[in-house]
């Protein structure tokens, strides 16, 4: 059973405008939850990541929301630009050792 | 520079015979981890080890083992490949601080025939 969720497989937006990817989990017990950057024929970089204890962690373009009520997060890149074209997991964790992965939603960013 | 390596990055083999994955990191990271990428199920974790000699399964530990002998080394086994472990692995390290960052490897792209 899938204890973390994306489900949108894929989203396109325009050049400059905000991407919004979401995530879905199911587990209250997690305490750090992670996005991950793919590119193709390249492993999973780190992109930012929030503990359970906030609601929101900033990174330059890069903002992850944490909702626990609705078991809900969303990464928020502003502007978007090209090169964010990638797949976007979501993961969480709990204990710090095990990690559970959504599905992927694949970015595409338009010139 | 700071890296995980993963070898072979590419391995076609038969039902039954025995192989190894290897995966070293350098960047002195006592949290290291294996996961396969299936298409429809994202990554999903086999196992994990918290320091040397400390291993223990993940999500999918099934039909594999580990082992960490060396603080830089976790080599992944199939001791029986079966084509249901035809998937891409990847291994990847972290410091351990409990945030879950990691470094993840190329990947290694195995096909069971």
């Amino acid at each position: 059973d899938q204890q973390v969720k994306q489900n949108s497989p894929s989203l396109s937006v325009q050049e400059g405008r905000i991407s919004i990817l979401n995530c879905d989990y199911t587990n209250s017990m997690f305490d750090y939850f992670l996005w991950y950057k793919k590119y193709p024929a390249e492993g999973p970089t780190f992109l930012i990541s929030i503990s359970s204890i906030k609601d929101k962690n900033e990174d330059g373009r890069f903002t992850v929301f944490l909702n626990k009520s609705a078991k809900h997060l969303s990464l928020h890149i502003v502007p978007s630009q090209p090169g964010d074209s990638a797949v976007y997991f979501c993961a969480a964790s709990y204990t710090g050792n095990q990690f559970y992965f959504g599905t992927g939603t694949s970015l595409t960013v338009i010139p | 520079e700071a890296q995980v390596t993963q070898n072979p990055r590419y391995l076609i083999t038969v039902t039954g015979k025995k192989l190894t994955v290897t995966c070293s990191q350098n960047m002195n990271h006592e949290y290291m981890s294996w996961y396969r990428q299936d298409p429809g199920l994202g990554l999903r974790q086999i196992y994990y080890s918290m320091n040397v000699e400390v291993t223990d399964k993940g999500d999918v530990p099934e039909g594999y083992k580990v082992s960490r002998k060396e603080k830089r080394n976790f080599p992944l086994i199939l001791e029986s490949p079966s084509p249901n472990q035809t998937s891409l692995y990847f291994c990847a390290s972290g410091p351990g601080t409990g945030d879950g960052e990691q470094y993840f490897g190329p990947g290694t792209r195995l096909t069971v025939t």
